[in-house]
């Protein structure tokens, strides 16, 4: 299965700071069509998980463009230009290049300091 | 607007079964596979089964093969687990999610709480 291994687990920043958090895959996540199946995923407390980014750097229907998403082969990372109160919560890298199964990172908790 | 409603969660004894519903609206259901997600209490996400969008291809997480069917009514857009010999470390926040490049949408989760 394929392993995939967030840093940093805790992210304290300051409101209107910028935010990255990285997942490294333990093998390439470029699919046998030239694609790159890797998503992140918000999960505000007490909310259900929400996609921010798919395909490395396509953000979701009404995301907003301070979330950005960059990354090739095994090297991922999500972005936030300036962390504003709503973002509070856990971020998730998943991969759904090899599957099954779908693997998920370990999350990421961002607060604010 | 999209929506997934799960239901069916509950309380069940170890070695029981329940079966989990998810009623889809707001989309194209039938174009869609699917995908079942647990969480555990204060735990990561884990993926537990797939379903293409005609139900003809199933796949499992290792943890719940042989116990855990999945399976769907295209007619009315409604996405199933049943679950048996169930265990405690299967007690988790189910949800039911829809495919699109990954994991799209998420449902808000049914709680099954395997307990005696």
């Amino acid at each position: 299965d394929v392993v995939l291994t967030q840093s940093p687990l805790s992210l304290p920043v300051t409101l209107g700071q910028p935010a990255s958090i990285s997942c490294r895959s333990s093998q390439s996540l470029v699919f046998s069509d030239g694609h790159t199946y890797l998503s992140w995923i918000q999960q505000r407390p007490g909310q259900s998980p929400r996609r921010l980014i798919y395909k490395v750097s396509n953000r979701d229907s009404g995301v907003p463009d301070r979330f950005s998403g960059s990354g090739s082969g095994t090297d991922f990372t999500l972005k936030i230009s300036r962390v504003e109160a709503e973002d509070v919560g856990v971020y998730y890298c998943m991969q759904a290049t090899h599957w099954p199964p779908y693997t998920f990172g370990q999350g990421t908790k961002l607060e604010i300091k | 607007e999209v929506q997934l409603v799960e239901s069916g969660g509950g309380l069940v004894q170890p070695g029981g079964s329940l079966r989990l519903s998810c009623a889809a609206s707001g989309f194209t259901f039938s174009s869609h596979w699917m995908q079942w997600v647990r969480q555990a209490a204060g735990k990561g996400l884990e993926w537990v089964s797939h379903i293409n969008n005609d139900g003809t291809d199933t796949r499992y997480a290792d943890s719940v093969k042989g116990r855990f069917t999945v399976s769907r009514d295209n007619a009315k857009n409604t996405l199933y687990l049943q679950m048996n010999s169930l265990r405690a470390e299967d007690t988790a926040l189910y949800y039911c999610v829809r495919d699109w490049y990954g994991v799209d949408f998420w449902g808000q989760g049914t709680l099954v709480t395997v307990s005696s």
